[in-house]
């Protein structure tokens, strides 16, 4: 069964920086493209960052476009956000997502739970 | 960049009830819509992509139609376990918009 779980959310100050997390397990991670997804507080969904399979192609939310980098290790079948320069408007659940298909432009259907980033002082 | 608006934002239901979201993108993304729902605490789920296709082991009673910039999700029964908030999500290039979702409650 696919699955993935984030690790890594915590309570950051203002202007730090933190790691997150992604395993992978039940599928070929290398093939399919991966997402980071994340939801404010009472809010809806927005995404924030796109990996391809072989994490040479990337793209980024305007949101979070210089402070946010997406990476991946295909051999620990993990994705990663690393995320300076927080601000309070960064505080949200941060999900890793699946695309559908392991070719071209498609929706997530494997989510993880979510993990928590309060940015706060 | 292209926005999606959802409608109602809310809407109060009861059981049995044939219900209908409707989300509008400000361009035309052709087929290229998914629906989720999501509960409280819980990460959305897939319900149907390329506009009207079901993802797998999804009740026959939901439904979705349209394309260019009008789409909707049909429940055509409500159940108790359709109470949940909705969002649709184009996937036309590499943006994958999100509307600001349709929370379904009991009426």
């Amino acid at each position: 069964e696919a699955q993935l779980v984030e690790s890594g959310g915590a309570l950051v100050q203002p202007g730090g920086s933190l790691r997150l997390s992604c395993a992978a397990s039940g599928f070929t991670f290398t093939t399919y493209s991966m997402n980071w997804v994340r939801q404010a507080p009472g809010k809806g969904l927005e995404w924030v960052s796109y990996s391809s399979g072989d994490d040479t192609t990337k793209y980024y939310a305007d949101s979070v476009k210089g402070r946010f980098t997406i990476s991946r290790d295909n051999a620990k079948n993990s994705l990663y956000l690393q995320m300076h320069s927080l601000r309070a408007e960064d505080t949200a659940v941060y999900y890793c997502a699946r695309e559908r298909l392991t070719e071209g432009i498609d929706p997530f259907d494997i989510w993880g739970q979510g993990t928590m980033v309060t940015v706060s002082s | 960049d292209i926005q999606m608006t959802q409608s109602p934002s809310t809407l109060s239901a009861s059981v049995g009830d044939r219900v209908t979201i409707t989300c509008r993108a400000s361009q035309s993304i052709s087929i290229w819509l998914a629906w989720y729902q999501q509960k409280p605490g819980k990460a959305p789920k897939l319900l149907i992509y390329k506009a009207s296709s079901l993802e797998g082991g999804v009740p026959s009673r939901f439904s979705g139609g349209g394309s260019g910039t009008e789409f909707t999700l049909t429940i055509s029964s409500l159940q108790p376990d359709d109470f949940a908030t909705y969002y649709c999500q184009e996937y036309n290039d590499y943006s994958w918009t999100f509307g600001q979702g349709t929370k379904v409650e009991i009426k």
